[in-house]
Parts: C-alpha cells; structure tokens; sequence
C-alpha cells in the first residue's frame, strides 16, 4: 500500500533556529501534498497545498514567510520553519495525493521549541 | 508506525440510508482516538475525541462508539444526506502521536 514518510519524527529546537521537515511518498508520485498543524486538543488545521515545480498556496492566516514550503520533486515536498518561536510548537502532518484521488497521511512530526 | 484499518474503503448510499464505518487499532498504548470529516485539500473537521472504553458521543445524526479493549470504534451516520459525503477518518493517538487510518470515503446520492 501507498506509504508517506516524514522525517524527522520529533524535533526539539532553540528559539530562533530553523527547523525543515520532509515529507515524502515513498512508492507513489505526488504532484500535490498537503501540510497541516494540530495544536493541543484541536483539530488539524489546513496550511498549505504544495504543488511540485510551483508555488504553494497557504491558508489565510499562515505565514508563507514564516513556513517556507518546496516540492522539488514528486516524492518530496519539505516544511522549513523558520526562526521557531516556542508558539510553534506543534505536531506537524503532511499528506500526499496519488493523483487517483486519494490521500495518505504521514506520521507526523512533533515540533518542541524552546 | 500503528496499524490503523478503516472499512469500507469507500461506500455508496442513497439519502435517507443509514449507514455506519469501522476502525480497528492496536488497543496497547492507547490514549485517545478522534474521529474527522474530511474533504480534500480543507482541514479536517473534528467529529469526536474519545478516551474511556465503552464510551459512546453523539453529534446531530451522527454518533460513534468505542472498545479500547479489542481496538474497534464504529462511527454511525444516520438518515444519510448528500452534505454527508466526505471521507470519514479515524486516528488513535498515543501519548505523542497521532496516526491516521486512510479513511472511508462516503457518497451519498439524492
């Protein structure tokens, strides 16, 4: 079955650093992933769709200077917190699209700033 | 990784058909498991969050049960309508992750 990985899974970083995660589909081509946040007992909130070769589109509230989004490829699409701040803290779900309209999720990666 | 299994994949009805979903899960480890709406590319909508076994909740026409001791819930959607079509996730999570099933896709038809 299709399988989407993220990496790193946990994350613990100091105020002011910058912080990339991946997102890849390791036996499908994405043309489109999708990154989400949940924080604490919330649900998953939508931040962008990131389209290989293009720009991504962010949700309005997100920060695209902030979460820097590039799908280099049609198996990797990478996350790049910049300048963390302990309020973004949060776990981290990327999700890949088969282009036969159906989605897999990653595991997740949890983010700690301190 | 969680071995997380959601049937069907994908279901079919008319208005009006009631119609329910299973999730199976590993019950070790357990600490809570949600469920979510969720149509592509919005963010999914948060449905329940349960945490005791035997816990069942309820929201409008829709209502879910759950047995953390054999790693099943059911998610049941009564008198279906066509606003009901979507996909239906399950995610157990553990003290620091969260693990999606891939989802049953629901249609339903006028």
């Amino acid at each position: 079955g299709a399988v989407v990985s993220q990496h790193p899974s946990r994350v613990i970083c100091k105020s002011g650093t910058s912080v990339k995660i991946e997102c890849r589909s390791l036996d499908f081509q994405a043309t489109t992933m999708f990154w989400y946040r949940q924080f604490p007992k919330q649900s998953l909130m939508l931040m962008a769709t990131s389209n290989e070769g293009s720009k991504a589109t962010y949700e309005q509230g997100v920060e695209k200077d902030k979460f820097l989004i590039n799908h280099a490829s049609l198996t990797l699409s990478t996350l790049t917190v910049t300048s963390a701040h302990p309020e973004d803290s949060s776990f981290y779900i990327c999700s890949a699209d088969n282009r036969l309209g159906e989605q897999y999720f990653g595991p997740g990666t949890r983010l700690t700033v301190t | 990784i969680l071995n997380v299994e959601q049937s069907p994949q994908s279901l079919h009805v008319q208005e009006g058909d009631s119609t329910n979903f299973t999730c199976s899960f590993p019950s070790s480890n357990f600490y809570a498991l949600h469920w979510y709406r969720w149509e592509t590319a919005k963010s999914p909508e948060a449905l329940f969050v349960m945490t005791l076994n035997g816990d069942e909740k309820k929201k409008g026409r829709i209502s879910a049960t759950l047995n953390t001791k054999e790693g099943y819930s059911y998610l049941y959607i009564k008198g279906s309508q066509p606003e009901d079509s979507a996909t239906y996730l399950c995610a157990p999570s553990g003290y620091s992750t969260l693990t999606f099933g891939k989802g049953t896709m629901l249609l339903v038809s006028p």
